[in-house]
């Protein structure tokens, strides 16, 4: 079964700190990982995508980073801000058979930032 | 440019009864798909629409159902609601129904609370 782990669970931090989320996955082969911000009572909203070929990319304060051989990506906030306090998902899009296509979603990590 | 809305905001039910939620996609985008959000969970696929034609189906019952129509905008139909079929419903929007390049553009979700 495909499936993604995200750890820690939640985390808090102090506001101008940085962090880094985990995400570990088993889906193969996929196309792409996705990292997404989820504000409380709102849709969540795209940070990064990168492909397979790619090691790292980078969204202003956030930076992910791709391991394809040990099926591992980092999320790293700088500089947090309160704004940053949100849950942060992983998602892996699967490139063959049955998971063609399909996204696998991550259980999310709760971030707090606080002042 | 609206993004992805999706209506109402917030829905109670009573065990037994049907619901239908409803989507209308970002301009330019001609591929729905539905997610069911769990509080503290990842979203899980339910099902995406694209030519109003459901075209991949996650693992949910038949109790759901939905229906894209010519205008893209979609609809999400349970029947016979559970009470675990509480949680935030989200959908979500892209320009083609690869999902490989895409990015997914989501709306606020549904709140449907089932009592």
């Amino acid at each position: 079964k495909n499936q993604v782990e995200q750890s820690p669970q939640s985390l808090i931090i102090l506001e101008g700190k940085n962090c880094t989320l985990q995400c570990n996955y088993t889906v193969s082969p996929f196309s792409n990982l996705r990292w997404y911000k989820q504000d409380t009572g709102r849709g969540p909203v795209s940070l990064t995508i990168m492909t397979f070929s790619e090691n790292t990319k980078s969204n202003g304060r956030y930076t992910a980073t791709l391991d394809a051989d040990t099926k591992q990506s980092s999320l790293h906030i700088t500089a947090s801000q309160l704004s940053d306090s949100a849950s942060y998902i992983c998602v892996v899009i699967g490139a063959g058979g049955t998971s063609y296509g399909k996204l696998t979603f991550g259980q999310g990590t709760i971030l707090t930032v606080h002042p | 440019d609206a993004g992805v809305t999706q209506s109402p905001t917030h829905l109670i039910k009573t065990r037994g009864q049907q619901v239908t939620l409803r989507c209308s996609p970002k301009s330019g985008h001609d591929t729905v798909s539905w997610y069911q959000q769990a509080l503290g969970q990842g979203p899980q696929f339910i099902f995406q629409y694209y030519e109003e034609e459901e075209r991949q189906r996650g693992n949910f019952p038949d109790r759901f159902s939905g229906h894209q129509f010519p205008n893209y905008s979609s609809e999400l139909n349970v029947n016979a609601l559970l009470l675990g079929d509480s949680a935030l419903y989200l959908c979500a929007s892209s320009k083609d129904r690869s999902s490989y390049n895409s990015p997914l553009h989501f709306g606020n979700g549904t709140r449907l609370t089932v009592t």
